[in-house]
């Protein structure tokens, strides 16, 4: 069974801080790893995806995730967050089928 | 900006009316998927096409749902008999492969009243 656990529900951190978005995946074969946003009332918007080579993949708008096959994780992260990257974020795991399996989203609230 | 085009991006519709929507994917892509996504932000596969062809289709799909992906024509969804619980946000996704991370449209937002 292929599953995506994003851990945090809510995240809330200021205008210029760091901020890190868990995910953790199962899955037993060869997979794509990707993240999307999605601003309120609009569509998933593509950021970054690892299928293989260097763990960390870099994405639009500053975000990087780096891959970790020994604790099957993807985490995204942004040295300095905007308010205008406050949205819901979400991790999937593509599998052989071709079929996206999401986690329930992790929402970021970047206050000024 | 999305270059995956859904229409209409509102729809509402009365319970057993047929619901209709539209998605021009990427050009270049021949991979299409429809995904459904609740309000508790929860996804469900529907249906994928390559080219023409369906490659994937749940249960669900089988019933009241109907899609196609015609050459030269826009893909399309369509609830035959809508039910309150198919209101969601559809959306459509293409990619060159199947087993890419696919480019996602706006979104169908869709109120059974």
């Amino acid at each position: 069974t292929q599953t995506v656990s994003q851990s945090d529900a809510h995240v809330t951190v200021f205008e210029g801080d760091s901020v890190e978005l868990r995910c953790n995946y199962s899955y037993g074969g060869s997979i794509y790893l990707s993240w999307y946003i999605q601003h309120h009332g609009h569509g998933l918007q593509f950021l970054l995806k690892y299928y293989s080579g260097n763990p960390v993949v870099q994405g639009v708008n500053g975000f990087e995730a780096e891959f970790s096959k020994s604790d099957s994780s993807f985490h995204l992260r942004k040295a300095s967050v905007h308010w205008s990257d406050s949205a819901v974020y979400f991790c999937a795991v593509t599998g052989n089928t071709g079929k996206l399996i999401f986690g329930l989203g992790t929402t970021l609230q970047v206050q000024p | 900006n999305s270059k995956v085009i859904q229409t209409p991006r509102y729809l509402v519709k009365g319970q057993g009316q047929k619901a209709k929507m539209r998605c021009i994917p990427e050009k270049g892509h021949p991979v299409v998927f429809w995904y459904q996504q609740n309000k508790n932000n929860e996804f469900k596969f529907l249906i994928n096409f390559q080219n023409q062809e369906v490659l994937q289709q749940i249960d669900m799909t089988e019933k009241r749902f109907s899609a196609e992906c015609p050459s030269n024509s826009p893909c399309s969804l369509e609830i035959q008999s809508s039910e309150a619980g198919d209101s969601a946000l559809y959306l459509c996704a293409s990619s060159p492969q199947n087993n890419q991370a696919p480019l996602f449209g706006e979104g169908t937002r869709l109120s059974v009243l």
